[in-house]
């Protein structure tokens, strides 16, 4: 299966500890985006990188939230120190290039904080 | 404002009849892309269709067509012969700007959808 893969697609956590979620591109993509989705909501803009490069990361919380991708190996994204409030589906997605062609989506990590 | 919105929070449809689910957007970019998304009960978000603003066509894919009338800015998904495995949220998203510009997609707050036998 050559689609985007996230893992793990469920991670508990206790408030306090921290989070990591992993985020394979699609083969051929270069581009990588994170969303977060509360429940019942929409999918709501965290960061996109490209390979060592942070492009837009406006929709990242200021504290305790940083995504990389590095040149090789998956994109992280990792939260620190996490509260219950960060219990959310986070979702990863790729494109080829900027612009071009959907983003296609992991099935992302549902992250639950005890 | 809301970039992208979606008035229907949830709607019934029959088997085999035809559903639009509404959405309208808002942006000042002459450059812009719409997509629709499906969101089953297991969670993954799979991509349905898209529509550019350029494109002088509505979009169609197999049984989706979207409905684009820019100058009322909306960007209305029509699923027809509807299926059971068609119960699911249904998002419509929006990405501006040129494109060479960053992609991020701003999405609408969903459509659930549920076909009934």
């Amino acid at each position: 299966n050559a689609g985007v893969m996230q893992n793990p697609r469920h991670l508990v956590r206790r408030r306090g500890q921290e989070a990591r979620l992993r985020c394979s591109p699609m083969k051929g993509h270069s581009h990588v985006y994170w969303y977060r989705q509360l429940p019942e909501e929409g999918l709501k803009f965290m960061v996109y990188l490209q390979k060592e490069n942070i492009i837009d990361e406006s929709g990242m919380p200021k504290e305790r939230f940083s995504a990389e991708f590095p040149k090789e190996g998956p994109s992280i994204l990792r939260i620190q120190q996490v509260v219950r409030g960060d219990s959310a589906a986070y979702f990863c997605a790729s494109s080829p290039g900027s612009g071009e062609g959907p983003q296609h989506f992991g099935d992302g990590t549902r992250l639950s904080i005890l | 404002a809301q970039k992208i919105t979606q008035t229907q929070p949830g709607m019934f449809v029959q088997e085999k009849e035809a559903v639009t689910l509404d959405c309208t957007y808002d942006t000042s970019d002459p450059s812009y892309g719409l997509f629709w998304y499906k969101q089953p009960s297991s969670g993954e978000m799979i991509f349905l269709i898209y529509q550019g603003s350029y494109d002088q066509q509505n979009a169609t894919e197999g049984r989706y067509s979207l409905n684009f009338q820019k100058a009322r800015k909306s960007a209305n998904l029509v699923i027809s012969a509807s299926q059971l495995g068609d119960s699911a949220m249904y998002f419509c998203a929006m990405r501006e700007g040129r494109l060479a510009a960053g992609n991020k997609l701003t999405f609408g707050g969903g459509t659930r959808v549920l076909v009934k036998p």
